[in-house]
């Protein structure tokens, strides 16, 4: 199964830029990076994947990195609601396996 | 459109009962799945169906086996169940191999 490894827990302030690494060494040629986040009380929810080039949409932005063995899931601005345990993720065949996770933890 | 639903929503067993959670999703996905998530942990995969008719193991299947009946409907059965079953279990469908629809939770409770 393919692996990902993230921090335990992460600080940032309030109305700045977090950015949330994630080592994926053994990733393969058609592995997708997909990245969730769980609230609290709630079940995951979808945030951004991508494949080889850096995404971009209304939630966050993807950073990819040339040879694909990490990324970074990057929010231009913190707000408190983003206070969750995020997932980065490899979707092999469609198997999507979730790690432990990093939890966010956003200060005002 | 209702998404991903769970039924039911809270349970509470005695060792050795069985049950079986159900889970029906009307976006016309392909995938679907079955986690487990224990208090303070991440989501561990249970089982997986890629399509209609095939289930696959995922991370820790024992003690749990599943039906696809349909396109539609992935249920997950417990035979017998175990205090370390206690947790809470969602089911997902998956739309287009990327983006995952979860359903709001069964909390189960086996004493």
């Amino acid at each position: 199964d393919a692996k990902t490894t993230q921090p335990n827990s992460m600080e940032s302030n309030e109305e700045e830029p977090v950015h949330l690494p994630c080592n994926h060494s053994t990733i393969s040629g058609t592995d997708y990076i997909h990245w969730y986040r769980q609230l609290p009380s709630q079940g995951p929810e979808y945030v951004i994947h991508g494949l080889t080039s850096n995404v971009n949409n209304r939630m966050a932005s993807l950073a990819i990195a040339e040879d694909r063995k990490s990324s970074t899931l990057i929010l231009h601005r913190a707000t408190l609601r983003d206070a969750a345990v995020y997932y980065c993720i490899l979707n092999r065949d469609d198997k999507i396996i979730f790690g432990k996770g990093t939890r966010l933890h956003i200060l005002p | 459109n209702a998404g991903v639903t769970q039924t039911p929503k809270f349970q509470v067993l005695k060792t050795g009962q069985s049950m079986t959670l159900q889970c029906a999703q009307d976006m016309n996905h392909n995938s679907m799945y079955w986690y487990r998530q224990d208090p303070g942990m991440g989501l561990r995969l249970i089982y997986y169906s890629a399509s209609e008719g095939t289930t696959d193991k995922g991370e820790v299947p024992n003690g749990y086996n599943v039906s696809r009946l349909n396109k539609r409907e992935f249920s997950l059965r417990l035979e017998s169940a175990a205090p370390s079953q206690t947790s809470v279990y969602f089911c997902a469908s998956l739309r287009d191999s990327y983006e995952q629809y979860f359903g709001p939770g069964t909390r189960l409770t086996v004493t």
